[in-house]
């Protein structure tokens, strides 16, 4: 079967930095994908990471270890508008079905 | 069209109905993703098509559930006999193969309720 694991829920205060993990088991893997989901909405696309290290796109940036099956997603200078479900997602081979984490729910403080 | 298209949008029925979901992918892309999606879990995969073959069905729960896509575009996706358990989201999702960023274009979904 194929796994993603990753918080449930996580809370941080506007402004700060918060870290999303996720670790992995699936029977195929050749890239991990992050997407963002507010409550009501459809899943968006934020970040890809097909080769170990850091991708940045603005605020945020995620980051991929091949070897240890393990990504996470950091979020800086927090906005309330960051209030959101967070999906870490397994592409399981070139052209190929992508498998989704249950996702993590994140809580921003003011 | 600009974005991934599903309709309808709700949809009640009663238990034991057939209902169909449609999904219209962006224009151009060869891939199409079925998920469902229930409260406060993540998308649960469904089925894969790449063009008009479905590339990979093995998340489809039970032969009550059928997709198809006949033309490489549209697409839709059946269930009979209906159960209240398949109350969810069903979410559609279409990407454009053959690249290194993989981005998934989701829609809207479809809120199917069955009473």
């Amino acid at each position: 079967g194929q796994s993603l694991e990753q918080p449930s829920e996580v809370t941080a205060v506007e402004g700060a930095i918060v870290q999303i993990n996720c670790t992995y088991q699936t029977s195929g893997f050749y890239g991990l994908s992050w997407y963002q989901q507010h409550d009501g909405g459809a899943p968006t696309f934020l970040s890809y990471n097909a080769l170990d290290g850091l991708e940045e796109t603005g605020r945020f940036s995620s980051f991929l270890s091949r070897s240890d099956s393990y990504g996470y997603l950091l979020l800086q200078e927090l906005q309330m508008k960051d209030s959101a479900s967070y999906f870490c997602a397994v592409l399981m081979n070139r052209d190929d079905k992508i498998i989704f984490g249950k996702g993590t729910r994140l809580h921003i403080l003011p | 069209g600009a974005g991934v298209s599903q309709t309808p949008s709700n949809k009640v029925t009663e238990k034991g109905k057939y209902v169909e979901l449609r999904c219209d992918p962006i224009s151009g892309h060869t891939a199409l993703y079925w998920y469902r999606q229930s409260l406060g879990q993540g998308p649960e995969f469904l089925i894969y098509f790449q063009g008009t073959g479905a590339a990979d069905d093995s998340g489809l729960p039970n032969d009550r559930f059928f997709a198809v896509r006949p033309e490489g575009s549209v697409s839709t996706l059946k269930i009979q006999r209906t159960e209240r358990g398949d109350s969810a989201v069903y979410l559609c999702a279409s990407s454009s193969t053959g690249t290194e960023n993989t981005e998934a274009f989701f829609g809207q979904g479809t809120r199917l309720t069955v009473v």
